[in-house]
């Protein structure tokens, strides 16, 4: 079965780069979350997507933006990095339709310098 | 706001039985609960709506105590492969408004032979 696919796997930045961080959600799923996971930490969430309308807005840094874009897929863009930025971030993909688990991609290790 | 998990880390062997908890000072539309093995993705095992419900599929279940906003993780015969972290994560509505799909800090479970 199509799971979410992350990309890229591993990212080095510079302290004050941009990154830009992809997700492409399963199939027909209508739902797309971002999630931020430091090191020891609990997964913290970012934003989310509906119908590629931003639906939520949680703990996001104004630095950081996201879309949906009309074949599903979501960007995560992240710029004038910060150390704290390090962080493992995953992406996830529902079907709002009744009991709906988030299904995670394999997520993105983003390590700042 | 988010859920509190306890206990914070368990150690069993091989063949016993473990219970995590899960509780909320608010409440809840559903519970969801994810396994997550180190650098990897977690891994949906569960969901339970309110109504107060148990579910399970084979050593696995989880029941949802919707007076108190408590959800308990039963893991019996624990196999080495139980071992991880065990995220319980909470919605106060459907698509988990401002707040997403909110984790605990969760419960890391170590299973020795």
């Amino acid at each position: 079965a199509a799971g979410v696919i992350q990309s890229p796997r591993h990212l080095i930045k510079e302290k004050r780069e941009t990154a830009t961080l992809k997700c492409y959600p399963i199939p027909r799923h209508d739902t797309v979350y971002w999630y931020q996971q430091g090191p020891g930490q609990d997964p913290q969430f970012l934003i989310s997507f509906y119908e590629k309308m931003q639906s939520d807005k949680g703990s996001i840094p104004d630095r950081f933006s996201a879309q949906q874009f009309s074949d599903y897929h979501s960007e995560l863009n992240m710029s004038s990095l910060e150390l704290g930025d390090s962080a493992l971030y995953f992406c996830a993909s529902s079907d709002t339709g009744g009991d709906s688990p988030l299904h995670f991609g394999n997520g993105t290790r983003l390590t700042v310098t | 706001q988010q859920p509190v998990q306890s206990p914070q880390a368990v150690i069993l062997r091989e063949g016993e039985d473990a219970v995590i908890n899960c509780s909320s000072s608010k409440a809840l539309y559903s519970v969801h609960w994810y396994r997550q093995k180190h650098g990897e993705a977690p891994v949906f095992l569960m969901i339970l709506l309110k109504g107060g419900e148990q579910k399970g599929h084979e050593k696995i279940s989880a029941s949802f105590n919707e007076k108190k906003q408590q959800s308990s993780l039963y893991l019996t015969a624990s196999q080495l492969s139980y071992s991880g972290t065990y995220f319980c994560g909470t919605e106060i509505r459907p698509g988990g408004g401002a707040d997403g799909l909110t984790f605990g800090k969760g419960t890391h479970l170590i299973i020795q032979p």
